[in-house]
């Protein structure tokens, strides 16, 4: 398809772990991006990866990049009330230098 | 300054009217992204300005949009006759470079209310 797909919610208890699925839609995207959103603020780039990797880990956060099903999946470890907010995919097409096609974002609550 | 800046922050106008919304990128950021977030949707691509080339304004939804920067610093967007469909947050962002990988830093936005 043409659209970055995201689920639309997740709740996790604090503590737990969240994984965030998306599903981006060309095979030969170079960088694959999550931004976090909270409310009333601008997205913030949590972090991202480059298509020849299949997996980043920065503290807390682990990457998995399945490029054959385009698939990018981002875990939270010990996931806290503060990681409440809105995460999004989003992909960088071959076709363009600078462009960032985003998902509609996966609202993640975090429920003490 | 220390991050991307907008203004207004909210933006209430009627049918018809106006409006332009500004930004002030980060000191020294040659590229300056638009984006439009219409309610419960991703981010969609307005306009982007690298130094001195020409703006790539192919995501501009009408003629209607038109957007302007001065050189390295200050950009406006501007929507004229403003229509209902055109209510949403509209962000911009800036980076150090232009192309590939680079990280965008974003402002909070501005939120388009047409009533």
């Amino acid at each position: 398809g043409e659209d970055v797909e995201q689920s639309l919610f997740l709740s996790v208890r604090e503590g737990d772990s969240s994984v965030i699925n998306c599903t981006y839609t060309d095979s030969s995207s170079t960088y694959l991006y999550w931004y976090k959103q909270e409310p009333g603020a601008g997205l913030q780039l949590l972090t991202y990866i480059f298509s020849n990797m299949d997996m980043k880990q920065d503290q807390r956060l682990t990457v998995l990049l399945n490029k054959k099903d385009k698939h990018l999946s981002l875990r939270i470890a010990d996931t806290q009330t503060g990681d409440s907010a809105i995460y999004f995919c989003a992909e960088r097409r071959p076709d363009s230098s600078y462009k960032l096609i985003f998902g509609s974002g996966t609202r993640l609550l975090v429920r003490p | 300054g220390a991050g991307v800046s907008q203004s207004p922050s909210n933006k209430v106008t009627e049918k018809g009217k106006d409006v332009e919304l500004r930004c002030d990128p980060i000191s020294g950021h040659t590229a300056l992204y638009w984006y439009r977030q219409r309610l419960g949707q991703g981010l969609e691509f307005l306009i982007y300005f690298q130094g001195n080339s020409a703006p790539d304004k192919s995501g501009l939804p009408s003629d209607r949009f038109s957007a302007e920067r001065t050189g390295e610093s200050v950009s406006t967007l501007t929507i004229q006759r403003t229509q209902q469909e055109d209510s949403a947050v509209y962000l911009c962002a800036s980076s150090s470079k232009g192309g590939s990988g680079e990280k965008l830093f974003f402002g909070s936005g501005t939120q388009l209310s047409v009533l």
